[in-house]
Parts: structure tokens; sequence; C-alpha cells
């Protein structure tokens, strides 16, 4: 396997513009988490699906921020509006099951001007 | 949500030294684990301890568990300089989220 992959994996915008961040988790593995990774902040759990299901998206910060998962091979994180304090490394993690290690991709580095 | 915390934050060690680093969190845990991000990359597993477990080994990594305690210890024994890169602890409180430490800084001079 390929491993979790991130699409974009930079990403320039301009304030107020809509972004949309890709992600394919690992194959047969049934959790997916979007986590944000900031200085001032570090890395913080933003939301999570089981079995393509959102289950706790307690971690988004503001309503500008939403995720789906339409199936078990792609979910997307989209900002609208975004702001420069969006600016940050988005990544996408996976978890074949219960108790075992995250397994993260490259992650996306956004920038908003 | 609970936050590890590793202490120290910042390490410089000659090639072929240990390196230890240390972990602590608040709150009851599944599980910890340890993660390498190198400059602009990923986070990449190293080890996974489970609360009911004291110590494991995995090839140069030795990691301890006190849960008494709530804290963790990397250890990277006989370190090489491509062991330079930050070093995360993180918890699970539940469903696999994790709680992720700010981050060890790990540099090995060759």
């Amino acid at each position: 396997d390929a491993g979790v992959i991130q699409s974009p994996r930079h990403e320039v915008t301009e304030m107020g513009q809509e972004v949309t961040l890709r992600c394919k988790p690992i194959s047969g593995h049934n959790s997916l988490f979007w986590y944000r990774q900031t200085m001032m902040r570090g890395l913080e759990l933003l939301i999570y699906f089981n079995n393509n299901v959102p289950i706790d998206d307690s971690g988004m910060p503001e309503d500008r921020f939403s995720a789906k998962m339409p199936n078990a091979s792609f979910s997307t994180l989209k900002i609208q509006p975004s702001e420069p304090r969006d600016s940050a490394v988005y990544f996408c993690a996976s978890v074949g099951g219960a108790g075992t290690e995250a397994f993260f991709g490259q992650g996306t580095r956004l920038t908003v001007v | 949500s609970q936050q590890g915390e590793e202490d120290p934050q910042a390490l410089s060690i000659q090639e072929g030294e240990n390196a230890t680093m240390n972990c602590s969190y608040k709150t009851s845990i599944n599980n910890l684990q340890w993660y390498r991000q190198n400059s602009g990359r990923g986070l990449v597993h190293l080890i996974l301890i489970r609360s009911n477990e004291r110590e494991k080994h995995s090839g140069r990594l030795r990691v301890t568990l006190d849960t008494s305690k709530k804290s963790s210890s990397l250890l990277i024994t006989a370190s090489r300089a491509a062991d330079t890169a930050s070093y995360f602890c993180a918890t699970d409180y539940g469903n696999n989220r994790l709680a992720f430490g700010k981050g060890n800084q790990v540099v090995v001079i060759p």
C-alpha cells in the first residue's frame, strides 16, 4: 500500500477563498482522523470518522471548517472562507483497528495570505 | 482532551550517545505512542505501549510507562545522525483519538 495520501502538499490561497484538502486512507482502515499542526498549539485533533461516519468533530475550530467522508477511500476537509490564522500543516491519519497505531500522510501545508 | 508533555524539549547529543525523552499526561489512557517527525514531513509511528505494559523494546528504542505517575520515557540507544528529528508522545484517550505533546527536538551530531 502507498500509505495515506494527501493532496495538495502545499496550498497558498488568499483570505476569503475556499480551500479543500484531500485524503486517501490506507485501504481497509476503518478510522480516519484530521489533525492540524501549528507552532503555537502543536498537533490538534479536528475530527474523526469511523466507517465513514463523523464521530467527534469537537476539535473543529469554527463553522468555517467542514469535513466529509463520502466513501471508505476518500475524505475532504474544507475551509470556507479561509483566514490567515488557518495557516498550518493539516494531517490526515488512518487507523486499522482499535488500540493500534495511526498512519499519517505527508500533510498539506496551507498558507492563507 | 488531555495533552502529553515532553521534557526536555530540545536535546543535542553526539552520535553514539543515548537520548532520553520524558512525557507526562493527565488522565487515563488506553495506550501511549511515540512518533518521529522529520522536518517538513509527516509523523512516523515508532512504538506503542499499552496501559497494562511497563516496558517495551523495538530495535534501539526502549519505552517505559508508569501509569501511577502518568509518565513515559523514550530511550534511543547508540544514536545516529539519521535519528535527528522531532519526537512526540501521544496518548490514546479513546477510539484511537490521540492527544500529542509539544515534541522534543533531537539533534545528533556526527
